[in-house]
């Protein structure tokens, strides 16, 4: 299995645009978790999926963060419009159910 | 709300030394602990995963143990090398509700060993 992937791996934009990032999680695995990471507030859970339904969003700091998750292999976190303080890394993972977590590579957003 | 706080902050050995980082949480109702490894510009490593009924597990030059009650888990490395320089995560998931399935991290402890 290829792990979890994500893209893009790099993403520099400037202030009020729309940011998509992507994920595909291992096949299987029936959860699905958006980590954003900073110096300041180390990992930060933002929203997480069972099964395609999202179950706990209370970490998505603002109304400009939505997710989907259409079906089992894709997910998509959008920012929209984007802040500077937006910038960091954010990290796709999928876990089995009881198991451990897979994180992919990250995105590395930098919002000008 | 669950914290996990990890010490020390950093650590920095010659090769060769055994070495332990410490992992404590503030409620033992968890259904799992796990330490990740994670090196600069990467994402993260699952190392070890141990259920709330385990007491350790092991790979390799890695062992980690779990106190629950006491809410703490330690990770040791035996004869530790350049290669295993990089930021060591404890990650707790709680049980129960909504909880189930949501890693709360600690800050880290970053790790240089030295040849």
């Amino acid at each position: 299995d290829a792990g979890v992937i994500q893209s893009p791996r790099h993403e520099v934009t400037e202030m009020g645009q729309e940011v998509t990032l992507r994920c595909k999680p291992i096949s299987g695995h029936d959860y699905l978790f958006w980590y954003r990471q900073t110096m300041m507030r180390g990992l930060e859970l933002l929203i997480y999926f069972n099964n395609n339904v999202p179950i706990d969003d209370s970490g998505m700091p603002e109304d400009r963060f939505s997710a989907k998750m259409p079906n089992a292999s894709f997910s998509t976190l959008k920012i929209q419009p984007s802040e500077p303080r937006d910038s960091a890394v954010y990290f796709c993972a999928s876990s089995p159910t009881s198991g451990r977590f897979f994180f992919g590579p990250g995105t590395r957003l930098t919002v000008l | 709300k669950q914290e996990v706080t990890q010490i020390p902050a950093a650590l920095s050995v010659p090769e060769g030394e055994n070495l332990v980082l410490n992992c404590s949480f503030t409620d033992s109702a968890i259904y799992n602990l796990q330490w990740f490894r994670q090196d600069p510009g990467k994402g993260l490593t699952s190392l070890l995963l141990i259920q709330s009924s385990q007491r350790e597990q092991t790979s390799g030059r890695l062992n980690a143990s779990l106190d629950k009650s006491s809410g703490r888990s330690t990770l040791y490395i035996a004869a530790s090398q350049p290669g295993d320089s990089a930021t060591y995560l404890c990650a707790v998931v709680d049980a129960g509700g909504t909880s189930y399935g949501k890693l709360t991290f600690g800050q880290g402890t970053i790790l240089t060993v030295h040849p």
